[in-house]
């Protein structure tokens, strides 16, 4: 089945720029969401259809899509962006959700 | 703003059938825009989908937890179910239900129920 491939951890100096990979075969034709999981909480969506914020993510959160990887880009990192954080496709040649296995974020 | 809540037993004996309920205020279960889910994701690791089922009752499993696993939708209730039997250790875990947009992203979640498998 179709695998979606993640750094286990991504370390940032605060007001540095965050880039988080997905890794996936062709993975530029789907479209990819990306959660946000703060310690004891559940996921919420922070980018949608690669690139697109829902209302109340701020805009140092960005997303992109091509080829074989995704990219999630927190810009200007604040200690509150400290979370684990996942990728997800529906995967349609097996009917599927695919999450990634989740990249943990450091804020030094 | 749409809140779920999952609900159910927070112990099961091993080779038992956990049983979780999803409520969805408000009516949107009947909505063709949207699918719902159940994920879990046991403790220190990352989240795992179950199965998915549409308004129209169309379903979908993950393969290695399909056999196990039964996934229905109560209209008239306003809820939707999760049944998995043969439960070991390793359904020790947090489950979460949550609202799709149709093979989409997941825009609400719940905030999730421990669930422990133990004699």
């Amino acid at each position: 089945s179709y695998v979606l491939t993640q750094p286990p951890s991504v370390s940032v100096a605060p007001g540095q720029t965050a880039m988080i990979t997905c890794g996936g075969d062709n993975i530029g034709i789907k479209n990819v969401h990306w959660y946000q999981q703060r310690p004891g909480q559940a996921p919420v969506v922070v980018v949608y259809d690669d690139r697109d914020r829902p209302s109340g993510i701020p805009e140092r959160f960005s997303g992109s899509n091509s080829v074989n990887t995704a990219t999630l880009t927190i810009s200007g990192v604040e200690a509150g962006d400290e979370a684990d954080y996942y990728c997800h496709v529906w995967d349609s040649s097996s009917d599927q959700v695919i999450f990634g296995g989740g990249t943990k974020l450091t804020v030094l | 703003q749409l809140h779920l809540q999952e609900s159910g037993p927070g112990l099961v004996k091993p080779s038992g059938t956990l049983s979780l309920t999803c409520s969805v205020p408000g009516g949107s279960i009947t909505s063709s825009s949207y699918y719902w889910n159940w994920m879990r994701q046991p403790t220190g690791k990352g989240l795992e989908w179950i199965a998915s089922i549409y308004y129209s009752g169309e379903k979908f499993f993950n393969p290695s937890l399909k056999s196990r696993v039964t996934i229905s939708l109560d209209t008239s209730k306003g809820h939707f179910s999760l049944t998995m039997k043969s439960v070991t250790a390793a359904d020790t875990a947090i489950y979460y239900c949550s609202r799709g947009r149709f093979l989409s992203y997941m825009d609400v979640w719940g905030k999730g129920t421990n669930v422990s498998v133990s004699s």
